[in-house]
């Protein structure tokens, strides 16, 4: 079975604050993918990477940042958290096709 | 740009009967497609797929029907069960999967 972690299931911040959300996936998957999910509009990609030390900007990459050190473990990072960046914050990692998805994040930015 | 597109946000139908959900698409590069369910405070998890050699993709209560000339997909359950209940997204990338697209998700109600 494929197993997607993430560091948080719930998170607190206030205006300002750097936030880091970790993923880790367990199948030695090459390609991993932050999306955030928001009523009404369903999964927008922020940021990919397909290897190590790669990154590829995705639909809404403004106000985020990412880094993969090693090839199980994605971040996302929020350098200055906003309001509007309050949101359920979703990982998943794909071989092919079929993404397999974390549990998620729920960031709530005050 | 929605490239994938559910127009029905919610769905309810009674246990028991066939609950169909539907996902229309506009990129004519799309070749594989996907449907997700997710429940609250889940992430996704991966239904059924098809790719668009196919034009029907069963799996035990789900099949998945694509019509590549109208660019729509639909998702199928029989019988429908309140377990069923959850949104459902539906997702469609071209042969490289780093640029799949979600739909906006139907909420689906399955009452007892």
């Amino acid at each position: 079975d494929v197993k997607v972690t993430q560091s948080s299931r719930y998170l607190v911040k206030r205006t300002g604050e750097k936030v880091f959300l970790e993923c880790v996936q367990d199948m030695d998957h090459e390609n991993m993918f932050w999306y955030r999910q928001d009523p009404g509009l369903g999964l927008r990609l922020i940021y990919f990477s397909y290897d190590v030390k790669m990154k590829e900007k995705g639909d809404i990459p403004e106000g985020y940042s990412v880094s993969r050190e090693k090839k199980e473990r994605f971040s996302l990072i929020l350098e200055s958290a906003s309001t509007n960046q309050t949101s359920m914050y979703l990982c998943a990692s794909s071989l092919w096709e079929t993404q397999y998805f974390g549990p998620g994040t729920r960031l709530l930015v005050l | 740009d929605q490239q994938v597109k559910q127009n029905s946000p919610s769905l309810s139908v009674q246990e028991g009967r066939i609950s169909i959900l539907n996902c229309d698409y506009t990129n004519s590069m799309f070749d594989y497609f996907l449907w997700y369910k997710k429940y609250p405070a889940e992430g996704p998890t991966f239904l059924i797929s098809i790719s668009s050699i196919k034009d029907k993709n069963e799996d035990g209560r789900f099949t998945v029907f694509l019509n590549k000339s109208a660019k729509h997909l639909s998702l199928h359950i029989v019988p429908s069960q309140p377990g069923d209940s959850a949104v459902y997204f539906c997702a469609a990338s071209p042969i490289n999967n780093n640029d799949m697209r979600f739909g906006a998700g139907t909420r689906l109600t399955v009452k007892p």
